[in-house]
């Protein structure tokens, strides 16, 4: 199936642990994403990566490191876990070409930090 | 600032029209977007609208923008229990960035 995946659906962890996230897509895209959305449903983006360089960085905490290592992964680190960065974290990829505008989610990671 | 808002909620009888209504307040949005987030999923992408247009429509889905009042509205016509969700109006300034979402809509279906 072409689509966005993301490995673990759901993470429960303790707080002071280090976790990552997987993100992989198979659409050919050249942007991928990171999104947080909390216990509200507010979604906001932490990070952009276009060819494996990052292109947003919005004011996230510097214990969340993302790292490309081709295009098609954008993996998500996570140092020093805390009760606040329990959330679903959502993967997406747009393609260029104009058309960024059309951004594919994957299915998110319910991260829960006790 | 880039803000975008929403009711969070909404109820309709199947078969009626929902109207889920949205306010942003950046003039330089150029890409409009409803998205739709069942429960459990991830987003997808319902439609989208140039800000050089007034209307769209695709099938049970109208898009309307007053670009003068900064304000979209989706309307899904003949509803049903399977459109039961949340969506998600959002704004971009260029293809190339960043997406600003609002809070999202909780459509719930009445028999």
């Amino acid at each position: 199936d072409t689509a966005v995946s993301q490995t673990p659906k759901y993470l429960v962890t303790q707080m002071g642990n280090d976790k990552s996230i997987k993100c992989e897509q198979n659409l050919g895209h050249d942007t991928m994403y990171w999104y947080k959305q909390d216990s509200k449903k507010f979604l906001k983006i932490m990070f952009s990566y276009n060819n494996k360089e990052l292109i947003i960085n919005e004011t996230v905490p510097n214990r969340f490191s993302p790292k490309s290592p081709d295009k098609a992964h954008l993996n998500l680190h996570i140092n020093s876990l805390e009760l606040g960065d329990s959330a679903v974290y959502f993967c997406a990829s747009s393609p260029e070409g104009g058309r960024g505008y059309e951004q594919y989610f994957g299915p998110g990671t319910r991260l829960t930090v006790t | 600032g880039e803000d975008v808002e929403q009711s969070l909620f909404l109820s309709v009888r199947e078969g009626d029209s929902s109207v889920i209504n949205c306010t942003y307040t950046d003039s330089s949005s150029t890409y409009l977007y409803w998205y739709k987030q069942e429960p459990g999923a991830g987003l997808q992408l319902l439609t989208y609208i140039f800000s050089n247009m007034d209307m769209k429509q695709d099938q049970r889905l109208t898009v309307l923008l007053n670009k003068k009042d900064k304000h979209l509205s989706l309307r899904i016509a003949d509803t049903q229990t399977g459109d039961s969700a949340i969506y998600f109006c959002a704004e971009s300034m260029s293809s190339a960035s960043k997406i600003i979402f609002g809070s999202g809509t909780r459509l719930s279906i009445r028999p």
